[in-house]
C-alpha cells in the first residue's frame, strides 16, 4: 500500500536535546512538506521540499533543520534552539506543479514533549 | 498573502442531518485551490475535496459539497446526512497560484454529531 509513515508516534524530549523525526513516503511525490500544530489550532507549514537536495523555510522555520537526500524521505530535526517545541508534527507529500488538485496527502503525525 | 478565516469554533448537528462549514478566503492571485480536510481524533488529516478558481461547477464528492462563491471568497463545505463519524476537525485550506503548491489552513471548526 502507498502512504507516508512518520515515526516515533511520541516522543519525549530533554530541553536542550536536539530530536529528528522521520517521515517517508513510497508514492513517488516529488514535493514533501512538515507542518506544526498546536492544540486547537491550524497547520502552520515549517519547511518544504519540491525536490531532491532542494528546500525552502516556510513560515516557521526556526529552530527546525531539514535534509532532502533521498526523494522518499524528507527527515525533520528539532533543534534546541527552537523555544518551544512541544506541538503536533505532521509530515505531508504532493504531486508537484500545474493547476491541478494535487492534493497533499498526510503522514500519521508524531506528538513531541518537551520535557 | 494568503488568508483563510473559519469563524466557527465548533458546531453540533444531529445524526442523519446536514450541516454546513464556513470558510472565507483572502488572495490576490487569479489562480488558486481550496480544499477540505477532515482530521478525526487519531490527527491524521484525510483529504474531503478540492474546488479550483476556474472551476465552473460546485465540487461535490459522496456526502460532501462545497458551496463556492468566487465573488464573495467563500468556499462553505456543505456536509449531508451526517453520521456518527463525521464527528472530527475540518479545516478549509487554499494554495495559491499555478506554481505554488504551499497550503495555508484554517483554524478549523470541531463538529460533534449526536445520535
Amino acid at each position: 500500500d502507498g502512504g507516508i509513515t512518520q515515526s516515533p508516534k511520541y516522543l519525549f524530549r530533554k530541553e536542550g536535546q536536539n530530536v529528528t523525526l522521520s517521515c517517508e513516503q513510497n508514492l513517488n511525490h516529488d514535493a514533501m512538506y512538515w507542518y506544526r500544530q498546536d492544540p486547537g489550532q491550524g497547520l502552520r507549514l515549517i519547511y518544504y521540499s519540491q525536490i531532491v537536495n532542494d528546500f525552502q523555510k516556510g513560515d516557521i522555520a526556526e529552530g527546525y533543520s531539514v535534509s532532502r537526500e533521498k526523494k522518499e524521505s524528507f527527515p525533520l530535526t528539532v533543534t534546541s534552539a527552537q523555544k518551544n517545541p512541544t506541538a503536533f508534527y505532521l509530515c505531508a507529500s504532493s504531486i508537484y506543479g500545474g493547476r491541478a488538485r494535487n492534493e497533499q496527502f498526510f503522514g500519521p503525525g508524531t506528538r513531541l514533549t518537551v520535557l | 498573502a494568503q488568508k483563510i478565516t473559519q469563524t466557527q469554533p465548533g458546531m453540533f448537528v444531529q445524526e442523519k442531518e446536514a450541516v454546513t462549514l464556513d470558510c472565507t478566503y483572502d488572495t490576490s492571485d487569479p489562480s488558486y485551490g481550496l480544499f477540505w480536510y477532515k482530521q478525526p481524533s487519531s490527527g491524521e488529516m484525510i483529504f474531503l475535496i478540492y474546488q479550483g478558481s476556474y472551476d465552473q461547477q460546485n465540487a461535490t464528492e459522496g456526502r460532501y459539497s462545497l458551496n463556492f462563491q468566487k465573488a464573495r471568497k467563500s468556499a462553505n463545505l456543505v456536509i449531508s446526512a451526517s453520521q456518527l463519524g463525521d464527528s472530527a476537525m475540518y479545516f478549509c485550506a487554499m494554495r495559491g497560484g499555478t506554481n505554488d503548491y504551499k497550503l495555508s489552513f484554517g483554524a478549523g471548526t470541531t463538529v460533534t454529531v449526536r445520535a
